[in-house]
């Protein structure tokens, strides 16, 4: 099975600070990667699928790039609302669609 | 609006089986996939499996496969996740959610797996 790899585990920020979250894949997934946002005791709230591509209504501080293995999700100065965890996710349809590990963004 | 309505919370017991239901509303129905994921406390989520609700296919997780079962009744526009022979580990919260990569999300189910 594909294993998504997430760096870091937490990551400490301030409101206004720029942030990347890091995903790699153990083999090539395409662009068939997804990122999400959870906030405690919510469901995932999807942010970005194909990779780079921005789900409707979310915002344009939120962006993701790359490819193949690797990929990043930036937050580009952060708000009070970005606090929380954030989950990579392959969806090729021909292999498990495995999350990463995730990464919880605290208050510095 | 697309709402995903799931059954609510279970307490089993270890060895039994859960049937968790999600009731879809707002759209086509069997025009989409669902998901089931899972989300044990304070772990990362995992994918359970997809079944496409207009012809029945489904896919599972290689580590789940010999235990659950995704089904879905079309006239009930209604998703269901069966997971047999329960321990501990299970004990978790089961989503289902719609669109590939998942866009819309159920409520979440909490299932608790306890003597």
């Amino acid at each position: 099975d594909i294993q998504m790899t997430q760096s870091p585990s937490t990551l400490s920020a301030s409101v206004g600070d720029s942030v990347t979250i890091t995903c790699r894949a153990s083999q090539s997934v395409g662009s068939w990667l997804a990122w999400y946002q959870q906030e405690p005791g919510k469901g995932p709230k999807l942010l970005i699928y194909r990779a780079s591509t921005l789900e409707g209504g979310v915002p344009s501080r939120f962006s993701g790039t790359g490819s193949g293995t690797e990929f990043t999700l930036t937050i580009s100065s952060l708000q009070p609302d970005d606090f929380a965890t954030y989950y990579c996710q392959q969806y090729n349809t021909y292999s498990p669609e495995v999350f990463g590990g995730g990464t919880k963004v605290e208050i510095k | 609006q697309v709402q995903l309505v799931q059954s609510g919370a279970e307490v089993k017991k270890p060895g039994a089986s859960v049937k968790v239901s999600c009731k879809a509303s707002g759209y086509s129905f069997t025009d989409y996939v669902m998901h089931w994921v899972r989300q044990a406390p304070g772990q990362r989520l995992e994918w359970m499996g997809w079944i496409l609700a207009g012809n029945g296919d489904t896919k599972y997780s290689q580590k789940l496969q010999d235990r659950v079962t995704i089904t879905r009744d079309t006239s009930a526009t209604t998703a269901y996740m069966e997971l047999s022979s329960l321990t501990s580990d299970d004990t978790a919260v089961y989503y289902c959610a719609r669109d590939h990569p998942p866009r819309y999300w159920g409520q979440g189910t909490l299932v608790i797996v306890s003597s």
